[in-house]
C-alpha cells in the first residue's frame, strides 16, 4: 500500500498571502489529521476529519481551515499568512477516529513565510 | 482536558546502555496512549499503544512501555540502545470523550552515541 502522501513538499510564501496543502491518505482510510510541527510548540494538533465532517479542532485561529473529500483526501488553508506559520505541517491518516487508532504520517509539507 | 508532559527534551546514552524516555499523562477518563518515533528529515512512526488489557506493551525495535495508571504514567524503555534509535520520540494520549483528537507531548531527542 501506498504510504500518505503530501504535496507540495516545501512551500515559500510571504506574509499575508495564502497557501492550500494537500493529504492523500493511505487507502480505505477514513480519517485525516494535521498538526503544526515547530521548534518551540512541538506538536500541535489542528484538526481531524473522518468521512467528510470535522470531528475536533485545536486551539488555531479561524485563519486555519480545512476540509475532506469523498475519496478522504484532504486540504489545509491558511489565509493571510504570518511570520509565525512557518513550520512543518503534517497530515496523519487513520482507519478508525484518530484517538483510538494508529496514525500513520506522511513526510509533511515545509512552509516558510518570509 | 487532556494533556502529556514529556519530563526530559534530551538524553544522551551510549551504545548497548538501557535508556528511559518519561512521559506523564493528565485525564479524567480511560486513556488510550501511544509513543511516536521522528528520525531525522522523516514523518512519525507508532512504535507502540496501549488501549487496553496488559499494562506491558511491546513495540517494535525493542522497546517496551509500561501503563502505570496509579502514577499516570507511560514510560519507553529499551533494554540496550543502538546508533540508530537516534531520533525524537513523543509520547500521545487520547481518551474517550476526544476520541479524534491526540495531545502529543513536546518530544524527547535521544541521542546515542558510540
Amino acid at each position: 500500500k501506498a504510504g500518505v502522501t503530501q504535496t507540495p513538499r516545501y512551500l515559500i510564501k510571504t506574509r499575508g498571502q495564502q497557501v492550500t496543502l494537500s493529504c492523500s491518505p493511505i487507502s480505505g482510510h477514513r480519517s485525516v489529521s494535521w498538526y503544526q510541527q515547530t521548534p518551540g510548540q512541538g506538536l500541535q494538533f489542528l484538526f481531524e476529519y473522518f468521512s467528510e465532517t470535522q470531528r475536533n479542532k485545536g486551539n488555531f485561529p479561524g485563519r486555519f481551515s480545512g476540509r475532506q473529500f469523498s475519496n478522504s483526501r484532504s486540504e489545509m488553508n491558511v489565509s493571510t499568512l504570518e511570520l509565525g506559520d512557518s513550520a512543518l505541517y503534517l497530515c496523519a491518516s487513520s482507519l478508525g477516529l484518530a484517538g483510538l487508532n494508529e496514525q500513520f504520517f506522511g513526510p509533511g509539507t515545509r512552509l516558510t513565510v518570509l | 482536558a487532556q494533556s502529556v508532559t514529556q519530563l526530559d527534551s534530551q538524553v544522551p546514552v551510549f551504545e548497548e546502555a538501557p535508556v528511559e524516555l518519561r512521559c506523564n499523562y493528565s485525564s479524567s477518563v480511560s486513556v488510550y496512549l501511544f509513543w511516536y518515533v521522528q528520525y531525522p528529515n522523516q514523518g512519525l512512526q507508532l512504535l507502540l499503544k496501549y488501549l487496553s488489557g496488559s499494562t506491558l506493551v511491546k513495540g517494535i525495535n525493542g522497546f517496551e512501555a509500561e501503563f502505570n495508571k496509579s502514577q499516570t504514567s507511560f514510560h519507553l524503555r529499551k533494554p540496550s540502545v543502538h546508533i540508530s534509535d537516534t531520533a525524537e520520540y513523543f509520547c500521545a494520549v487520547s481518551d474517550d470523550t476526544n476520541a479524534g483528537k491526540s495531545t502529543f507531548g513536546d518530544g524527547t531527542t535521544l541521542t546515542v552515541k558510540p
